[in-house]
This record gives structure tokens, C-alpha cells and sequence, in this order.
């Protein structure tokens, strides 16, 4: 069975640090994109970049350029979603997602981190 | 880059009705391929449900179909279970912006 496993709930403060994590299992690792998606609480769904666990390509939406940045290691089939400095406009679910063979959408979704950021 | 504007933003139906939900993107979509739908139930994650604006990704039922082409797509979910009850999300790709969402549709029991 195809899963993405994300790693658990964060509360941070501003100014702090984090890295949250998806691991890919079930599949080839390398063979599909990995996106992410932020949803801020009550609100919709907003992509914010994708990875090829391959390669360490990305893409990024440019409202989130310079946010947050992805990363990926292989040898352990895990991507990761990390901030340098937390600002409390970065609370939120944070989801990743295996990007269908097709390129065009999400097929397989972990089931959230939520990051909670407040002093 | 091209907006998704979804309608209404909320849906009342009882279970067995007939739902319809709407996704009007602001400029023609270039291939209905890059059309997608998804279901968000309440505290969970997102569900693929419909891709290439009319198949139906593994294990969806098939009283969800998707349809449509140009502007405006629709998913239709023919009688409503009590599990249907969720908020839907159309998604579209794009060579410059990638992935857009639309901003949901939430689908309440009346």
C-alpha cells in the first residue's frame, strides 16, 4: 500500500526553527514528485512547491519562494518541509502529497502536520 | 494564471439527493487532463477523487462522476451517502502557475 507518513504536531515560537517530514513507502521513492500544501485553519488549500526526491529539484509557488524550503533524502525515502524563522502567519496544516504519474494532480496524501506558532 | 472560482460556496442536500458542484476557471484550461476534484471530509486530509476532469481515481464510487471542458467542470455526486458530506476542492494544472485550488465547496447535511 501506497502511504505518506508524516511526522507529528509542532508548537514553536516565533523566531524558531523546524522541519517536518513525509515518508514515502509502498513505492518507488524517486519515481514521483512530492508536493506540499499548506491549509491555514478554516481556509482552503494552497500548493506551495514540489520536489523530485530524485534529483532535489524544485519547484516553488513564488508567494512562497524564501517561506520555507524543501528538501529530500533518498536513502531514507523522506522529504521535508523546513523554516528558518517562524512567524505566527505560519500556523497551519501542512500536507504532502505524491504527485500522479500524470504530473497534473495529488494522488496520495499524508495525513497532515499541524505547526502551531504563537509566543 | 488562471482562478478557479467553485459554486456555491455552500451546499445544503439530504442524504439521497442529487448534488452538483461547479468549478469555472477564469481563462479556457489548455487540456481537461489538467482538471482535477478532491474530497476533504472534516479533520482529514484530501482524497483524490475525479482526475482528467472525468476519471474516477481507485476506489471512488461510481455514483461521483466529473464532466465538463473550457471554463466550467462540474462534479456531480448522484445520491448523496452520509459519508459524501465534506468540502470539494477542484484543482488545476498549469505550465506557469502549476497546481491552483479552488477555494471549496462545503457540502452540508440539510
Amino acid at each position: 500500500e501506497v502511504q505518506m507518513l508524516q511526522s507529528g504536531a509542532e508548537v514553536k515560537k516565533p523566531g524558531e526553527s523546524l522541519r517536518i517530514s513525509c515518508k514515502g513507502s509502498g513505492y518507488s521513492f524517486t519515481s514521483h514528485w512530492i508536493g506540499w500544501v499548506r491549509q491555514m485553519p478554516g481556509k482552503g488549500l494552497e500548493w506551495m512547491g514540489i520536489i523530485h526526491p530524485g534529483n532535489s529539484d524544485t519547484r516553488n509557488r513564488p508567494s512562497f519562494q524564501g517561506q520555507a524550503t524543501m528538501s529530500a533524502d533518498k536513502s531514507i525515502s523522506t522529504a521535508y518541509l523546513q523554516w528558518s524563522s517562524l512567524e505566527a502567519s505560519d500556523t497551519g496544516m501542512y500536507y504532502c502529497a505524491r504527485r500522479h504519474s500524470t504530473g497534473w494532480n495529488f494522488d496520495v496524501w499524508g495525513r497532515g502536520t499541524l505547526v502551531t506558532v504563537s509566543s | 494564471e488562471i482562478v478557479l472560482t467553485q459554486s456555491p460556496g455552500t451546499l445544503s442536500l439530504s442524504p439521497g439527493e442529487r448534488a452538483t458542484l461547479s468549478c469555472r476557471a477564469s481563462q479556457s484550461v489548455s487540456s481537461i487532463s489538467y482538471l482535477a476534484w478532491y474530497q476533504q471530509i472534516p479533520g482529514q486530509a484530501p482524497r483524490l477523487l475525479i482526475y482528467g476532469a472525468s476519471n474516477r481515481a481507485t476506489g471512488v464510487p461510481d455514483r461521483f462522476s466529473g464532466s465538463g471542458s473550457g471554463t466550467d467542470f462540474t462534479l456531480t455526486i448522484s445520491r448523496l451517502e452520509p459519508e459524501d458530506f465534506a468540502v470539494y476542492y477542484c484543482q488545476h494544472y498549469g505550465t506557469s502557475s502549476l497546481y491552483t485550488f479552488g477555494q471549496g465547496t462545503k457540502l452540508e447535511i440539510k
